[in-house]
């Protein structure tokens, strides 16, 4: 069985700081693992995908993120953080490419002026 | 052009009423899907359909039956509507179950009120 896990509900960081959003997985199979971001009242937005190739993917809105297969991780990242960044911020797995979309718990990113 | 629509945007209700959101792809993509997202914004997979044909169904009251016409479409209607069926609900879509192309896209989502 699938599972994924994003330890933190909340992080906060000021504005112009790295940011850090966590995210380790679970599955039998190969993982195609994602990150979403969804605004206040909104749908969610597809920010990267990890597929298979270089474990650093570059994504949306200068984020980035990098997976880890010895620690089962896809953190999420950004240099500079920007108050428009806060958001609540989604990692999703799927097992193989036809696997259902399982998301995280969801981490809710505070970026402060 | 809006890529996954879903209407209505928002729905209030009475309980033990039965009601449907509506869902349409125009992205070409054959599989659609619908997500429940709580209170505490936990979002959980309800159903998949690839090309008109129910591949996921998770754990969801029958009360709940989703009804594919097309592959651009996946609505869901919703038979005696309770208290705990208060969330948003979201529709999303992908380009097919194989392949790396595979993140989907969120329609905006309906939240329903049941009162």
């Amino acid at each position: 069985a699938q599972s994924v896990a994003q330890p933190e509900d909340q992080v906060n960081v000021a504005e112009g700081n790295p940011l850090t959003v966590k995210c380790t997985y679970s599955v039998s199979g190969n993982p195609y693992l994602f990150w979403y971001v969804q605004y206040p009242n909104r749908g969610l937005q597809f920010l990267l995908k990890y597929i298979t190739g270089d474990n650093l993917v570059k994504g949306s809105y200068g984020f980035e993120a990098e997976f880890n297969k010895s620690q089962t991780s896809f953190h999420l990242k950004k240099p500079s953080a920007l108050v428009s960044d806060s958001a609540l911020y989604f990692c999703a797995v799927r097992e193989n490419s036809w696997g259902k979309l399982q998301f995280g718990a969801g981490t809710q990113v505070v970026v402060t002026p | 052009d809006t890529a996954v629509s879903q209407t209505p945007k928002y729905l209030v209700t009475q309980m033990g009423n039965d009601k449907s959101i509506k869902c349409e792809q125009n992205l070409g993509h054959d599989t659609m899907y619908w997500y429940k997202q709580d209170s505490k914004k936990f979002l959980k997979i309800m159903f998949s359909y690839n090309n008109k044909e129910l591949i996921i169904n998770e754990t969801v009251p029958n009360r709940f039956s989703p009804k594919s016409p097309d592959k651009a479409h996946l609505n869901l209607h919703i038979n005696s509507l309770e208290l705990g069926d208060s969330a948003v609900y979201f529709c999303a879509s992908s380009r097919n179950r194989g392949g790396g192309n595979t993140e989907a896209f969120f329609g905006q989502g309906t939240r329903l009120t049941v009162v």
